[in-house]
């Protein structure tokens, strides 16, 4: 199975910060990755599909690139609303795989 | 609008089995792949299974290969997850997802708790 390596695995940051996280996997996936956010008791969110694509609906603060192996999520100006984890998963085949997510906190 | 609305919570003892339903809405339900994963409270996201309500095929994860079944009732365009031989470990939420090019939509999430 393909493995997602996701750092950190939490971070605290300003209002107005640029924040960015990480997704390493064990093998090449093109870019199929995805990245959700999930509140407490909620469903988790898609935010960005095919590693660069933003959902729609989804402020343009976030945004995801990388291809291959190393995938990147940036918050380009932390809002207090994003206080939130995020995963990445990987759908290059049938059998899905995520990261372990990175709690964010907002100061 | 597309939507994926669940089973509510179960309560399950040891050994027993649970079913949880998915009905669908807003597309479709032959053209997309649906997906299920769980998570246990305070855990990441696992990923079950995947079944094609066309044909009715499915793929399940090794972790829950025997336990698991995934099927469909096309004319109500709702989908299914049975889990059997439950013990305290499958306690979780479970969800079920959409899968167009991308995963797109998720249910809302039914709870089920394992608990003697």
């Amino acid at each position: 199975d393909i493995q997602m390596t996701q750092s950190p695995s939490t971070l605290s940051a300003s209002v107005g910060d640029r924040v960015t996280i990480t997704c390493r996997a064990s093998q090449s996936i093109s870019s199929w990755v995805a990245w959700y956010q999930q509140k407490p008791g909620t469903a988790p969110e898609l935010l960005i599909y095919d590693a660069s694509n933003l959902q729609s609906g989804v402020p343009s603060r976030f945004s995801g690139s990388g291809s291959g192996t190393e995938f990147t999520l940036t918050i380009s100006s932390l809002q207090p609303d994003d206080s939130a984890t995020y995963y990445c998963q990987q759908y290059n085949s049938i059998t899905w795989t995520f990261g372990q997510g990175t709690k964010v906190e907002v100061k | 609008q597309v939507q994926l609305v669940q089973s509510g919570a179960e309560v399950k003892k040891p050994g027993a089995s649970v079913k949880v339903s998915c009905k669908t809405s807003g597309f479709t339900f032959i053209t997309y792949d649906i997906n299920w994963v769980r998570q246990a409270t305070g855990q990441g996201l696992e990923w079950m299974g995947w079944m094609n309500p066309d044909s009715g095929n499915t793929d399940y994860a090794q972790k829950f290969q025997g336990r698991v079944t995934m099927t469909r009732n096309t004319s109500i365009s709702t989908a299914y997850m049975e889990l059997s031989s439950l013990r305290s470990e499958d306690t979780a939420v479970y969800y079920c997802v959409r899968r167009g090019n991308s995963p797109d939509y998720w249910g809302q999430g039914s709870l089920v708790t394992v608990s003697p």
